[in-house]
């Protein structure tokens, strides 16, 4: 079953537009971690942020935020005022407890939201 | 600096041709890691290590091997590529394999096989 569901595929707006990247999770873990991570047209990934499951607080990062609601198993990322170097493909991704995953710390991907920033 | 680095960025083979793309980091990282991406499919893990000697196998182990020789180093082997072998490979490490620790990755590999 999948585990990180990035149900928006793309998203394209104007540049200044505000936009919000949504990611649900599935887990059976009380701990975990959840990240995004961008990927610009260059192709490296690039770590944006980390969240454990036992802080709830919003999370704010200059043009940036993240809003983490675990009674919906949701951590959306919003993006303030976008820009054309905004553009990129994000991910979310789940860290679950080694308990679950054994003794692995892999990360669960979801399919990425390509996002596209018209001038 | 600190960077997980891979080698090659771009390559392009025929079937069944052996090839090897190297990982290292100078991080002194315990956990490394493989995954790939597929469009579609966002990125699946491959193969992983905790340490030196000791690797598993991750999601869509077959048709890939690993060694875990030395601690910065994680290559990742291609005894007999396929084209649905075709796909972008990145590398990643972590301090350690715990839940908690970020994952950094390198620049990728894209791969063609013919």
């Amino acid at each position: 079953a999948q585990k990180v569901t990035q149900a928006q595929t793309e998203i394209s707006v104007v540049e200044k537009e505000d936009v919000t990247l949504d990611c649900v999770y599935e887990t059976r873990d009380t701990t975990y971690y959840l990240f995004w991570y961008k990927q610009p047209p260059s192709g490296e990934l690039v770590f944006l942020i980390r969240r454990n499951s036992f802080d709830e607080q919003n999370e704010i990062s200059g043009r940036y935020s993240w809003n983490f609601q675990k009674s919906t198993s949701s951590f959306n990322f919003t993006i303030t005022a976008s820009q054309v170097v905004d553009s990129a493909v994000y991910f979310c991704a789940l860290s679950e407890a080694t308990f679950t995953t054994g003794a692995n710390s892999k990360l669960t991907f979801g399919k990425g939201i390509t996002l596209s920033v018209r001038p | 600096e600190a960077q997980v680095t891979q080698n090659p960025r771009y390559l392009i083979t025929v079937t069944g041709k052996k090839l090897t793309v190297t990982c290292s980091q100078n991080m002194n990282h315990e956990y490394m890691s493989w995954y790939r991406q597929d469009p579609g499919l966002g990125l699946r893990q491959i193969y992983y290590s905790m340490n030196v000697e000791v690797t598993d196998k991750g999601d869509v182990p077959e048709g890939y091997k690993v060694s875990r020789k030395e601690k910065r180093n994680f290559p990742l082997i291609l005894e007999s590529p396929s084209p649905n072998q075709t796909s972008l490979y990145f590398c990643a490490s972590s301090l350690y394999r715990t839940v908690q620790e970020t994952q950094y990755f390198g620049p990728g590999t894209r791969l063609l096989v013919l």
